[in-house]
């Protein structure tokens, strides 16, 4: 199974760009990239997957290296709204579709 | 977009009950949907993959006894928590993707408090 790491915490101010950072090493062929955001007592929400390179959406974008062993989530502006838990997942590479959920970044936006 | 939905929301009730929730997709089929379970301040756990029309697929250390999933129609997954005791209590949360691909996100249903006295 694929494994993620991220960091467990990061501090942010309102109107900052947050970039947090996943390592996939074991990433397969056919895994996408994966970001979601949870708030307490609420499911996952889905912000933002990619396979490769860039991509944007309208609430963040997901850096992709060539060698797809890491990717950035940006988060434009955060408010405090955003204070919440972000989580990179990647396929678990047999193509069932199963997520297998890392400990999740804790994102901390201070006014 | 692509909606699940779970009910209820919470649940309150005494040890020895058998508690159904229910996880429906509400604008798409969904031949698979995934059971996880979230502890106070911990990350989210699959505890089951629920294949629509055939048994389900649990992970290990997760007691299908304990733990009944029906995937009855490609809109709807149950989970029966049976016999529930207090260490049962926790936050379940299921999701569902349009299709069985990479490409396709799953979306989560916003949980079922279980708390179980």
């Amino acid at each position: 199974l694929a494994k993620t790491t991220q960091p467990i915490s990061m501090d942010s101010y309102e109107g900052q760009e947050v970039n947090i950072t996943c390592s996939h090493n074991n990433i397969a062929t056919n895994d996408y990239i994966t970001w979601y955001q949870q708030f307490p007592s609420q499911g996952p929400r889905f912000i933002i997957q990619g396979y490769k390179t860039k991509v944007t959406n309208e609430v963040a974008s997901l850096f992709i290296p060539a060698d797809r062993k890491s990717s950035t989530l940006s988060l434009p502006r955060v408010s405090l709204s955003d204070t919440a838990v972000y989580y990179c997942l990647v396929g678990d590479g047999s193509n069932t579709g199963k997520l297998i959920f890392g400990q999740g970044t804790t994102l901390q936006v201070k006014p | 977009g692509a909606v699940v939905s779970q009910h209820p929301s919470r649940v309150i009730c005494k040890s020895g009950t058998s508690v159904k929730i229910e996880c429906r997709s509400l604008d798409f089929q969904a031949t698979t949907m995934f059971w996880y379970r979230q502890f106070p301040k911990q990350s989210l756990m699959l505890m089951a993959t629920s294949n629509e029309g055939s048994k389900a697929t649990y992970e290990q250390g997760v007691e299908k006894d304990k733990f009944l999933i029906n995937h009855a129609s490609l809109t709807l997954s149950t989970l029966t928590v049976t016999s529930a005791h207090p260490e049962d209590s926790s936050f379940y949360i299921c999701s569902a993707s349009r299709q069985f691909q990479g490409d396709q996100p799953q979306h989560f249903g916003d949980g079922t408090r279980l708390s179980i006295l």
